[in-house]
């Protein structure tokens, strides 16, 4: 059983449409991470979180502590969202990170 | 400020060479990752240094793979001798100190294995 599960998988949406991807961890954690990475590129850090709520642009990020789950929202989607978003998790020592196999999105104009 | 920074971009070689990738963190950052990126997973952590010491290297293949990072600041990993199954992304990353913290990646080295 993976420590990070997250869904879908795989997800194509139209511009302009509201996204919502979902992270779940089974192991006590310090922070939340979520990443990009685009085809061929390196990942980028999106957000840090470890409890409530963080926005930047039209990406919203939200964890829930009790149930160990997590969601990452694009808001007005466009063609350069598509990417692969990946959610790790480091856990309560800050020693072991643990990451999600990611979810590959694409947003079709 | 200068990001993470990784070499070479990409290596080619055939199985049972050896090979080296190099790191240099952004500076001041203590805490220091190495990751495998098989095409299609997530990247799954190698070796984490905290300055010049080891935290975390369970997942290190040790009788093939090595690392080090003297004096805290640039590391290196060594494969040797490479198997087919070593083609990934070998990615690098570094934080402020530990897990709590933002963690930066450099670009990656991309090694195929033939």
């Amino acid at each position: 059983k993976n420590e990070v599960e997250q869904s879908p998988q795989n997800l194509t949406a139209q511009e302009g449409e509201f996204i919502t991807i979902n992270c779940s961890y089974s192991v006590g954690i310090s922070a939340l991470h979520w990443l990009q990475q685009h085809p061929g590129g390196g990942i980028v850090s999106l957000f840090m979180l470890s409890s409530g709520k963080k926005k930047h642009g039209r990406l919203i990020a939200t964890i829930n502590i009790q149930e160990k789950h997590s969601s990452l929202h694009i808001t007005a989607s466009h063609p350069r969202d598509s990417a692969v978003y990946i959610c790790a998790v480091s856990t309560l020592t800050g020693n072991q990170f643990y990451f999600g196999t990611g979810t590959s999105l694409t947003v079709i104009p | 400020e200068a990001g993470v920074a990784q070499s070479p971009r990409y290596k080619i070689i055939e199985k049972r060479q050896s090979v080296a990738f190099w790191c240099n963190p952004i500076s001041g950052h203590a805490t220091l990752y190495w990751y495998q990126q098989i095409l299609g997973q997530g990247p799954k952590l190698l070796i984490q240094f905290q300055n010049n010491g080891v935290v975390d290297d369970s997942q290190l293949p040790k009788d093939r793979f090595s690392a080090e990072r003297l004096k805290g600041v640039d590391s290196t990993l060594k494969i040797q001798p490479a198997k087919l199954e070593d083609s990934a992304v070998y990615l690098c990353a570094s934080s402020l100190a530990g897990g709590v913290y933002e963690q930066y990646f450099g670009p990656g080295t991309r090694l195929t294995v033939t």
